[in-house]
Parts: structure tokens; sequence; C-alpha cells
């Protein structure tokens, strides 16, 4: 079936530096997107969406970007901070209710 | 604390055992989800209720599975005649039904069947 995939598994920056975690989907049916951060031991906790009408959103040091197009979408992270390590998801919401992830990338942020 | 909460929050039984799961959601939410997550892997949708009424099963989800949501508030996951491959963490999570893409989730049961 349709999944929403990542493009790393992994991804180690530098702190200070931006991050940019990228995810491919495939539904194009999909009109919601929405990113997650998950800590070991943890849940997944929302961080950023968009819907499928826009192409950028914007929050506290985190922009999402959607390319409908090419069925892209990445978080980028700004002055990545030892906080910030974790694994990231994306998840595309499918109607009525149900949200897909994909498998993740994990973060390492470097001191 | 006004999170979603689980309960266990680790469960060690024998192959062919049954466990059951509990999961509180955030009290003003009607929706509830159950996902489950293998080491490495993202949260794979399991099941979903808006109230008390369940709206959707995975088709991977094996008849060993149950859920309820009785009183459209707490839910309970059981599994039956559990198997090594069910072991894994089992996510619960919330939503308002008008905003219902965004999900807040629990820490989590991880199950670990010998």
């Amino acid at each position: 079936g349709e999944s929403v995939g990542l493009h790393l598994p992994t991804l180690s920056v530098q702190e200070g530096d931006n991050s940019i975690i990228n995810c491919a989907y495939s539904n194009s049916a999909s009109d919601y997107f929405i990113w997650y951060k998950q800590e070991s031991g943890k849940g997944p906790q929302f961080i950023i969406d968009i819907r499928s009408n826009m192409d950028k959103r914007q929050g506290q040091r985190v922009t999402v970007l959607l390319n409908k197009t090419v069925k892209h979408l990445s978080l980028q992270i700004a002055a990545t901070q030892p906080g910030d390590s974790a694994v990231y998801f994306c998840a595309e919401k499918e109607p009525p209710g149900k949200s897909t992830f994909g498998d993740g990338t994990t973060l390492t942020v470097k001191p | 604390d006004t999170g979603v909460s689980q309960d266990p929050r680790h469960k060690i039984t024998k192959r062919g055992q049954n466990v059951t799961f509990r999961c509180d959601p955030i009290s003003e939410h009607n929706r509830l989800y159950w996902y489950r997550q293998t080491l490495g892997q993202g949260p794979e949708f399991l099941t979903y209720f808006q109230n008390e009424a369940q709206l959707e099963k995975s088709r991977l989800l094996s008849d060993r599975f149950s859920a309820e949501r009785p009183k459209g508030s707490f839910s309970t996951l059981e599994i039956q005649r559990t198997e090594q491959g069910d072991s894994a963490m089992y996510l619960c999570a919330s939503s308002l039904a008008y905003d219902g893409e965004k999900l807040f989730f629990g820490s989590g049961t991880q199950l670990s069947v010998l």
C-alpha cells in the first residue's frame, strides 16, 4: 500500500548548525502532514503541521516545506541544540481519521 | 497531569497468555487511537474510536486483538494467546475530532512475550 517514507535513517549535525530532515510521501489524496519528535522511552510529540493547500509553515526554530509536485516534505530545524536529538517522523493524514507514519530519522546533535 | 496515560508501562508475559492494556486519553478528547511500534520503525496504526464507536481497524490486526472504549472515555486493548511477534510498544493517542489530525501520545506500554 501507499506509505510515507524518509530519505535518511540517520542524521548527525554539529550544535548550532541547521538540520534538514526529508520525507517522501506517495498518497496524493493526503491533505495534511505532521512532523513528530520521539525521545527515548516516550511517545511521539507533535512539532508542526501543514495542510496541502500550503507550501511552507514556520514555527519556533522549525519550518516545514511541502512540495506536492514531487510529493516531498521536509523539516528544517534552525540552530540545532542537543535537546533536539531524537527520532523524527513525518506522518500523513488519510481521511477520515488515520495517520500513517514513516520509519523515522534519528537526529544526533554533536556538541 | 492532563496528558494521555497508559498502564502498565511494561508488561512481560509468556507466549499463549492474554494481556490487557489501558489508556486514559486527555479528558476533552473524543478520538482515541491505538498504534504499535517496533524498534526502529514508525508507529503502525491499529484502530481508532470516536467516542465509543470503533470507526476503523487495520487489516493487519489479527482477530486475537480487540479494543474497547465502552463509555467513550478510557480504552482497553486486549491481546489473546500472545505470540512472540506481538512484542512491541503499544501506543495510545487522543485528539479532538474537529482537530483530528494532531495526535497526543502517551508513553506507551512495552510488551515482551517470552
